[in-house]
């Protein structure tokens, strides 16, 4: 089946610093990438779509500006969390969608803010 | 807006036994997905169910759709401990029009199977 990897796995920074998160669609292209998010034993939140070449679309309460998304390829999108606080550390798990409307996710990326 | 209610939410079972998770969705869609998760770990893709009727069965594991309905069904067949796990169903907003996207994910279901 199709791959997608995440970069890092996981990543422990401190308050007010920075974190990217790439995404990557390995062996096939994806014009759709998708963020979600998952607190502990919660399930998983769509925050946004990422759209190769165009703006991401952003889900009620996610603040874009906070979690900014760039889709540069069809093989990758970046999650940039910016000026990351205690209460962003979470699970963020991306997937990609396929020709046939088929979603992969990757292997999630932890994230720790101290 | 797209509401995804799984239940049971948890279950505690005997290896061996039979059971089924339930999973239904709000709105017309013609794709779910279940998916299996572990402690720690991402989500792995178990069934992608993409019409009325449709029926899928991988080893212990069986799902059904019925779009009619608006439910989904994950039975298991003579539980044995590996399969204990956190069990999603999740509904594709792209084929219940409206132009959003993405996946609405139900509240999972916490699977444990005791020797």
């Amino acid at each position: 089946g199709a791959v997608v990897s995440q970069h890092p796995s996981r990543v422990i920074c401190k308050s007010g610093t920075s974190v990217k998160i790439e995404c990557r669609s390995l062996d096939f292209q994806a014009t759709t990438m998708f963020w979600y998010r998952q607190f502990p034993k919660q399930s998983l939140m769509l925050m946004a779509t990422s759209n190769e070449g165009s703006k991401a679309t952003y889900e009620q309460g996610v603040e874009k500006d906070k979690f900014l998304i760039n889709h540069a390829s069809l093989t990758l999108s970046t999650l940039t969390v910016t000026s990351a606080h205690p209460e962003d550390s979470s699970f963020y798990i991306c997937s990609a969608r396929d020709l046939w409307g088929t979603q992969y996710f990757g292997p999630g990326t932890r994230l720790l803010v101290l | 807006e797209l509401k995804v209610e799984q239940n049971p939410l948890f279950l505690s079972m005997q290896e061996g036994k039979n059971y089924t998770i339930y999973c239904n969705y709000s709105t017309t869609s013609d794709r779910l997905y279940w998916y299996r998760q572990d402690p720690g770990k991402s989500l792995e893709s178990l069934f992608v169910l993409l019409s009325n009727g449709a029926v899928k069965q991988e080893g212990r594991l069986m799902a059904s759709l019925d779009t009619k309905a608006r439910l989904s069904t994950l039975h298991i067949t003579a539980a044995v401990h590996d399969l204990s796990a956190t069990y999603f169903c999740a509904v594709d907003i792209r084929y219940s029009g409206g132009g959003a996207d993405g996946l609405t994910f139900g509240k999972g279901t916490h699977l444990i199977i005791q020797p």
